[in-house]
């Protein structure tokens, strides 16, 4: 089972609706999660971050985290274009106090004008 | 504020070749981690550096090794490439070891 899990996609999602980008994770000692954005060719941009249970809200963004289920979501609203890229989930865990991301491999978003 | 930079931008070396590649974190940063991108994948950690130090590292092979400098730039090597060393490698800083990365634009390693 890998760490982190994304289905590849593409999710396609017409313009002005909400995209919902899905991550499970498998190790219960993961205490922070991150979301970043990567365009085709280009590096990945962090977009939100979450540590606890529960939503977190950034403008058209929305984390969600469950971690008695082990699941973290970001949610688009009102979708644009230029969301289209490959959204990656992201977990930290703890280890002897210095900690590496473990990345799951992305979702596609396909955002159709 | 100046991000976090990455030189070069792309390289093409040949398989026994060796290779360094430059980070600068961005301003304020002290930590930098280096993570391999393959095609359709996601970043893979390689190791991350503090106070001059390498204080965590990936599944990489001895051939990768690193340097950070006293002013927190750092350099990421590798040895006698092979053609699955073709990648992305970013650069990603953070102040401290604890808080959010912030990546670079990535160097493009295409080895031959």
């Amino acid at each position: 089972q890998k760490e982190v899990e994304q289905n590849s996609g593409p999710l396609s999602v017409p313009e002005g609706a909400i995209a919902s980008l899905n991550c499970t994770y498998s190790d219960r000692g993961s205490q922070s999660f991150f979301w970043y954005r990567q365009y085709s060719g280009k590096s990945p941009e962090l977009i939100m971050f979450i540590y606890s249970n529960g939503d977190k809200e950034d403008g058209r963004f929305t984390a969600q985290l469950n971690k008695a289920s082990q699941y973290v979501s970001l949610l688009i609203r009102d979708s644009q274009p230029s969301d289209s890229a490959t959204y990656l989930c992201a977990l930290r865990r703890v280890n002897t106090g210095f900690q590496k991301l473990v990345f799951g491999t992305g979702t596609r978003l396909l955002v159709s004008p | 504020d100046a991000g976090v930079t990455q030189s070069p931008t792309h390289l093409i070396k040949t398989r026994g070749q060796q290779v360094t590649l430059r980070c600068s974190p961005k301003s304020g940063h002290d930590t930098v981690s280096w993570y391999q991108q393959a095609l359709g994948q996601g970043p893979q950690f390689i190791f991350q550096y503090y106070e001059e130090e390498e204080r965590q590292r990936g599944n990489f092979p001895d051939r990768f090794s690193g340097h950070q400098f006293p002013n927190y730039s750092s350099e990421l090597n590798v040895n006698a490439l092979l053609l699955g060393d073709s990648a992305l490698y970013l650069c990603a800083s953070s102040r401290g070891t604890g808080y959010e990365q912030y990546f670079g634009p990535g160097t493009r390693l295409t080895v031959t």
